[in-house]
């Protein structure tokens, strides 16, 4: 069964870069056909795509976020990260990781992780 | 960007009733949409993808129909473990959306 797992730090002070890794366990980053994706959903709202990395290490971002975002993947960690550069208050969320199934599904989640902004 | 508007906001149902959420495109989208069902606290999980064809697992009394700009997410009888917010997402163009929510609660 495939598994995910975010970790990283939960407070970032304003200003500063939010990074996040996601630990795929139960399958192989590199399997074809498939792609890995960050969401995050601001508290008591709803879901926002982030942005996919293929696992050959292409990427696509979202325009509203492309000017600050990072996703990069470490195939022999099995597992890939998210880099928010230049992040406010409005950037606190719980974000997801998620595997890509066929282009746009999200078949697989991680139990996401609260990354609050704040001084 | 696709604009996507989900109705109700808010149902209230009671177990054993038949409840449909409807999900509307700002243009067309094929049958490019998912149905996600997430419960307070959890991450959300797959039920539905190309508009009607139903995740591994999920059971049979929650079914998508729909094409175009048009989607509707149809449980047939709902039960108490299904009284969750239900997202739809559209996949077919970047970037990829979701809807604002329906939260589905106990009448």
């Amino acid at each position: 069964q495939l598994q995910l797992q975010e970790s990283g730090s939960g407070l970032v002070k304003p200003s500063q870069t939010l990074s996040l890794t996601c630990a795929v366990s139960g399958g192989s980053i590199s399997s074809g056909g498939y792609s890995w994706s960050w969401i995050r959903q601001p508290p008591g709202k709803g879901l926002e795509w982030i942005g996919y990395i293929y696992h050959s290490g292409s990427t696509y971002y979202n325009p509203s976020l492309k000017s600050r975002v990072t996703i990069s993947v470490d195939r022999s960690k099995n597992q890939f990260s998210l880099k928010l550069s230049s992040v406010t208050a409005a950037d606190t969320a719980v974000y997801y990781c998620a595997r890509v199934y066929i282009t746009g599904v999200f078949d697989y989640w991680g139990q996401g992780t609260l990354v609050t902004v704040s001084s | 960007v696709i604009w996507m508007t989900q109705s109700p906001s808010l149902l209230s149902a009671s177990t054993g009733d038949r409840v449909t959420i409807s999900c509307r495109m700002s243009q067309g989208i094929s049958s490019y949409l998912a149905w996600y069902q997430q419960k307070p606290g959890k991450a959300p999980e797959l039920l539905i993808y190309a508009a009607s064809t139903l995740q591994s697992g999920v059971p049979s009394r929650f079914s998508g129909s729909g094409s175009g700009t048009d989607f509707t997410l149809t449980i047939s009888c709902l039960q108490s473990e299904d009284f969750a917010t239900y997202y739809c997402q559209q996949y077919y163009s970047f970037p990829w959306t979701f809807g604002q929510g329906t939260k589905v609660e106990i009448k």
